[in-house]
């Protein structure tokens, strides 16, 4: 158990729709990463947040968004979903913002766009 | 543009023997690798890492050896168990201004350990 949690474990929904992702980092980490990882891809890295501030962007479409709260859990919000965006999201976490620093991964989400 | 390559989809190796995983990169930043073990249905848990100015770190039954000229490292377990038997992700991270730690993963190998 790393110690970091996502929600919802599996979510399926309908093209055209939005969604919301959860992660709680691990007790005292002040960063949150997200990555996507479609089939048979490794995972890319979407979004950074530290302390609640947005820290770095990947790849990431506009039509994702997320944010980091006060009590550092963070969420992803997926809008306007397409068939290509079925895919597992990671969140990982890490003490700090910055190279060398062991980032923590949660189980994932395993959305599907029907 | 795929940065972090993994040429071997798979790998199947038998129990007690050297299991040797592949990892190429190409840009010249990257100065710190990880590798990284997934098993089904978990997120990915962080394995051994080196940095650039070294060639080799170890852990026990893991060893990573890097080869900056050639832009390749490789991840030896030995004596490999059955319970190694999952996907590895070889990932980099560059030394760059404002780094802020974000991952650039390889597309996995998934290696299987038969008893």
């Amino acid at each position: 158990d790393s110690g970091v949690t996502q929600t919802p474990k599996h979510l399926i929904t309908a093209t055209g729709q939005r969604v919301t992702l959860r992660c709680s980092p691990r007790s005292g980490d002040l960063s949150v990463y997200w990555y996507q990882q479609s089939l048979d891809q490794g995972l890319q890295f979407l979004i950074q947040y530290y302390n609640g501030e947005e820290r770095a962007k990947g790849n990431i479409l506009e039509r994702f968004s997320a944010q980091q709260f006060p009590d550092l859990h963070s969420e992803l919000n997926l809008s306007s979903l397409e068939l290509g965006d079925s895919a597992l999201y990671f969140c990982a976490s890490s003490s700090i913002a910055g190279p060398t620093d062991t980032q923590y991964f949660g189980p994932g989400t395993r959305l599907t766009v029907l | 543009d795929q940065q972090v390559k993994q040429n071997s989809p798979s790998l199947s190796v038998q129990e007690g023997r050297i299991s040797i995983l592949n990892c190429d990169y190409t840009n010249s930043m990257f100065d710190y690798f990880l590798w990284y073990k997934k098993y089904p249905a978990e997120g990915p848990t962080f394995l051994i890492s080196i940095s650039s100015i070294k060639d080799k770190n170890e852990d026990g039954r893991f060893t990573v050896f890097l080869n900056k000229s050639a832009k390749h490292l490789s991840l030896h377990i030995v004596p490999s168990q059955p319970g190694d038997s999952a996907v590895y992700f070889c990932a980099a991270q560059a030394w760059e201004p404002g780094n802020t730690g974000k991952l650039i993963f390889g597309q996995g190998t998934t290696l299987q350990v038969k008893p």
